[in-house]
């Protein structure tokens, strides 16, 4: 069955520091591949996003993510974290069409706290 | 604004109450969705709506009900609630309901149920 796994709750960087947000998925072809942030109380915005191609794939604010098929990740990276940065962050499979879980499978996601 | 708008944006009913919370979305895509979002607990997709016929029901109580006139618009009939059913209640819509498809996301109902 296709999922995705988020393995880290909660993370806490620095103001200024590096950081990379980590996703597993199992699916059985090639997936989409996708990163959203949900700041409180709103929706969720799509960060980037991979189909096929180059493996890196840049996005919005500053993010990127790596596809690796031998590892089955995703991660989300980002050189330099700003206090903006803080929400919860989502990654995403494209389900085949007709799925029963709709066209994306979401991880749990993962908070993201900056320290000053 | 990206283009899917929820109303309202906060809502707070009683057990014996009926609501109905809607979404309108003006980006011409024609698959929408409702998902669930509880604390501590992932996304939960509630229906999806391609073309306006409604394609998955994820075992959702019958004290849900969804209703897409058309494909623009999407609404959640709420009635006799449980507290156990607040929550954040997110309307996306996407081109189509394929894996490809990115979603748009309203910026929610918060539910309260008391």
């Amino acid at each position: 069955a296709q999922s995705v796994t988020q393995p880290d709750i909660h993370i806490t960087v620095s103001e200024g520091a590096s950081l990379e947000l980590r996703c597993n998925y199992s699916y059985g072809a090639t997936p989409y591949l996708f990163w959203y942030v949900q700041s409180p109380g709103q929706g969720l915005q799509l960060l980037l996003k991979y189909f096929s191609g180059d493996t890196l794939v840049q996005g919005i604010k500053g993010f990127e993510a790596e596809f690796k098929r031998s590892q089955s990740s995703f991660n989300l990276r980002k050189p330099s974290v700003h206090w903006s940065d803080a929400a919860e962050y989502f990654c995403a499979v494209g389900a085949a069409y007709g799925g029963s879980q709709g066209n994306l499978i979401f991880g749990k996601g993962t908070k993201l706290s900056v320290k000053p | 604004e990206t283009g899917v708008t929820q109303t309202p944006r906060h809502l707070v009913m009683g057990m014996t109450n009926k609501k109905s919370l809607k979404c309108e979305q003006h980006l011409g895509h024609n698959a929408m969705y409702w998902y669930k979002q509880s604390a501590k607990k992932p996304l939960e997709l509630m229906f999806v709506y391609n073309f306006k016929e409604q394609t998955e029901n994820n075992s959702v109580p019958s004290r849900f009900s969804p209703e897409c006139p058309n494909s623009s618009h999407l609404f959640l009939h709420l009635h006799t609630l449980q507290p156990e059913d607040s929550a954040l209640y997110l309307c996306a819509s996407s081109q189509n309901a394929q894996g490809r498809a990115e979603a748009f996301f309203g910026q929610g109902t918060r539910l309260t149920v008391v």
